[in-house]
């Protein structure tokens, strides 16, 4: 069974740049979630979506980050204009939709972000 | 709001000792727990999870988490280490409302002494 696949695994910008990132999460997985991981910190959830619907983006930075999951399969999240805080490691991740919420998620390798 | 708490940053064993991690959370309801670990460059795999049941849990590389409802804890245990098992190690707590989404705690990098 394929894993999460993400795209760009490493990506350097200057500040006030944009970047985007792609993900593709296990075939059948309802449930996608973006989350950001900052250098010594544990992963923070930005977005979850269910199908092609936002379920969760009260973390989201809205007026420079977006994500969009078309026909509810693969994601992208865009960052624009970055800035240096915005260094990171984003991870996707996927589950199924189990009723009471107790799908395993499965995340992918990472997109590690510098921003100079 | 939930939350966890891994309170030790770095920790250094000899290969062969034994290891224990600490995890503390936060949550109003029966927590869904959750041990992950992440080697440099690569993403989160997970070792093992506690929904309910039986309050000791077996996971994937030998290791071990146990339940304590009293001390609101779920540490992570395993009797000997391997150099292998060098990595940064995550708890997390679900949060169940509709659909599952994870909280994290910062973190316990592990080290293994030759």
């Amino acid at each position: 069974e394929a894993g999460v696949a993400q795209s760009p695994r490493y990506k350097i910008i200057e500040k006030r740049q944009s970047v985007a990132f792609w993900c593709n999460p296990i075939s059948g997985h309802a449930t996608l979630y973006w989350y950001q991981q900052i250098l010594g910190q544990g992963p923070k959830l930005l977005i979850q979506f269910q199908n092609n619907g936002v379920v969760d983006d009260s973390q989201l930075p809205k007026d420079r980050f977006s994500a969009e999951r078309l026909k509810g399969v693969d994601s992208t999240l865009k960052i624009q204009p970055a800035k240096l805080e915005d260094s990171a490691v984003y991870l996707c991740a996927s589950s199924l939709f189990l009723q009471g919420g107790a799908g395993e998620l499965f995340f992918g390798e990472g997109s590690r972000l510098t921003v100079l | 709001a939930q939350s966890v708490t891994q309170p030790d940053i770095h920790i250094t064993v000899s290969e062969g000792a034994s290891l224990e991690l600490r995890c503390n959370y936060s949550y109003g309801a029966t927590p869904y727990l959750f041990w992950y670990v992440q080697s440099p460059g690569q993403g989160l795999q997970l070792l093992l999870k506690y929904f309910s049941g039986d309050t000791l849990v077996q996971g994937i590389k030998g290791f071990e988490a146990e339940f304590k409802r009293s001390q609101s804890s779920f540490n992570l245990r395993k009797p000997s280490v391997h150099w292998s098992d060098a990595a940064e190690y995550f708890c997390a707590v679900g949060e169940i409302q509709g659909a599952q989404k994870l909280v994290f705690g910062q973190g316990t990098r592990l080290t293994i002494n030759p």
